[in-house]
């Protein structure tokens, strides 16, 4: 089974300022999907931005970006001048493309709360 | 209007009731999920199903049942509600996937939650 780990449990930024969240997961599959989910006080999900793996190319959603690394199995998001509606919990989630049971679930991090700093 | 919508939005029950949530969509997919969430734990699915017919058991599935009803409609029922099973829960909808494996992907989209507490 695929495991997703964020070994930051809290960040801070400061306002205007650079941060990254880091994520590692554990894959046997070559082809797959991965994706950021930010989860502010209102406890709504909402997709950040996502890559598929087949993909070289890392994936750039405005002030959000990410550094795909497929051999060492890292997807970190990087933020760029943080803004105060950053503030949220942030999850990572993997997601294998084939069909059969369990396929299409999302496997969640247990997320990074980030805060910012005005 | 949401595109996801989940009611009740915050319940609160006693050990032993049943409880039903209930999700309904108006994206058209034919794909529904439900997850549970608890604090520094992500969410974690408890079933899904892909059409009317089909509904698969997720990691969590212990102490809970799913009803779909129509494909806009995904109820989830606790038949004897446990303290444990106080948790924030959320419903997803995605579309089927298109195109190759690894091609193209299919987003869950989420409704607001529902905050359980079993006193």
């Amino acid at each position: 089974a695929q495991t997703v780990t964020q070994s930051q449990p809290e960040m801070s930024v400061q306002e205007a300022e650079t941060v990254t969240l880091s994520c590692t997961y554990d894959t046997s599959e070559s082809d797959y999907y991965l994706f950021w989910y930010k989860q502010p006080p209102s406890r709504q999900m909402i997709l950040v931005i996502r890559q598929e793996a087949y993909k070289q190319q890392n994936a750039t959603e405005n002030r959000f970006s990410v550094n795909f690394q497929k051999a060492a199995k890292s997807f970190s998001l990087k933020i760029s001048d943080s803004q105060l509606g950053d503030a949220a919990m942030y999850f990572c989630a993997y997601r294998s493309p084939y069909s059969g049971a369990g396929s299409y679930q999302l496997t969640f991090g247990k997320g990074t709360k980030l805060s910012v700093i005005p | 209007d949401a595109d996801v919508t989940q009611t009740p939005r915050n319940r609160i029950t006693k050990t032993g009731k049943r409880i039903m949530l209930e999700c309904s969509q108006t994206k058209g997919h034919d794909r529904m999920y439900w997850y549970r969430q608890d604090p520094g734990l992500g969410l974690r699915l408890i079933y899904y199903s892909f059409d009317v017919k089909d509904i698969n058991k997720g990691e969590i599935s212990d102490g809970y049942s799913v009803s779909r009803q129509a494909q806009a409609k995904f109820s989830l029922s606790l038949e004897s509600a446990i303290p444990n099973q106080t948790a924030l829960y959320f419903c997803a909808t995605s579309d089927r996937d298109r195109g190759r494996p690894g091609e193209g992907y299919n987003e869950q989209f989420f409704g607001p939650g529902t905050r359980l507490t079993v006193l």
